[in-house]
């Protein structure tokens, strides 16, 4: 079962607005939370980051939400820009070795 | 600084044959990765080690083999590769495990035949 979710596996924006890229896990013992944003034939790279003891952490454009209560954070980017156009996946970690758990990725596209 | 840089970039091999994929970071990291991605799917941790001279198994590990002998470099090796191990690879690295990002390569993408 997947323990981390991103349902919309796209989605659509104008340039200038407002994007908001949702996630969903499932084990409360995740206490960190990226996302990584990857452009086509490259690796992912960071973007920004949360800890479980937040609610909140903006850089930039870039801003995370944290609900723990429902397990949820979203990934908000204002303004949206062409060049953000790329494939974000959300990542969760618990525990001493660092390792992530991936969504499945959202597809951004921003037109122009 | 390189960063994290992977060799080869693309590979065909046929069903039985091996190959061995390297990772190397120049960033003094302790912790490295290994991960595969397919169509449609999240990245998925196949082995990682802690530190040098360590290993352990991830998520999806069956039918590869891992070596750490050297802190800035982390093999993976396919003893005799299946069309199902056809698949983008991805090493990371980060400082430490918990609280730190991990810093990706820009992957090597595999297909057996």
């Amino acid at each position: 079962d997947q323990q981390v979710k991103q349902n919309s596996p796209s989605l659509s924006v104008q340039e200038g607005r407002i994007s908001i890229l949702n996630c969903d896990y499932t084990n409360s013992m995740f206490d960190y939370f990226l996302w990584y944003k990857k452009y086509p034939a490259e690796g992912p790279t960071f973007l920004i980051s949360i800890s479980s003891i937040k609610d909140k952490n903006e850089d930039g454009r870039f801003t995370v939400f944290l609900n723990k209560s429902a397990k949820h954070l979203s990934l908000h980017i204002v303004p949206s820009q062409p060049g953000d156009s790329a494939v974000y996946f959300c990542a969760a970690s618990g525990g001493s070795q660092g390792n992530l758990i991936f969504g499945k990725g959202t597809k951004l596209s921003v037109k122009p | 600084n390189a960063g994290v840089t992977q060799t080869p970039k693309f590979r065909v091999l046929k069903t039985g044959q091996s190959m061995t994929l390297l990772c190397a970071q120049d960033m003094n990291h302790e912790y490295m990765y290994w991960y595969r991605q397919d169509p449609g799917m999240g990245l998925r941790l196949i082995h990682y080690s802690v530190g040098e001279g360590t290993t352990a198994k991830g998520e999806v590990p069956d039918g590869y083999n891992v070596s750490r002998l050297k802190k800035q470099n982390f093999l993976l090796g396919l003893e005799s590769a299946a069309p199902s191990q056809t698949s983008v690879y991805f090493c990371a690295s980060s400082p430490s495990g918990s609280y730190n990002e991990q810093f990706f390569g820009p992957g090597t993408r595999l297909t057996v035949l």
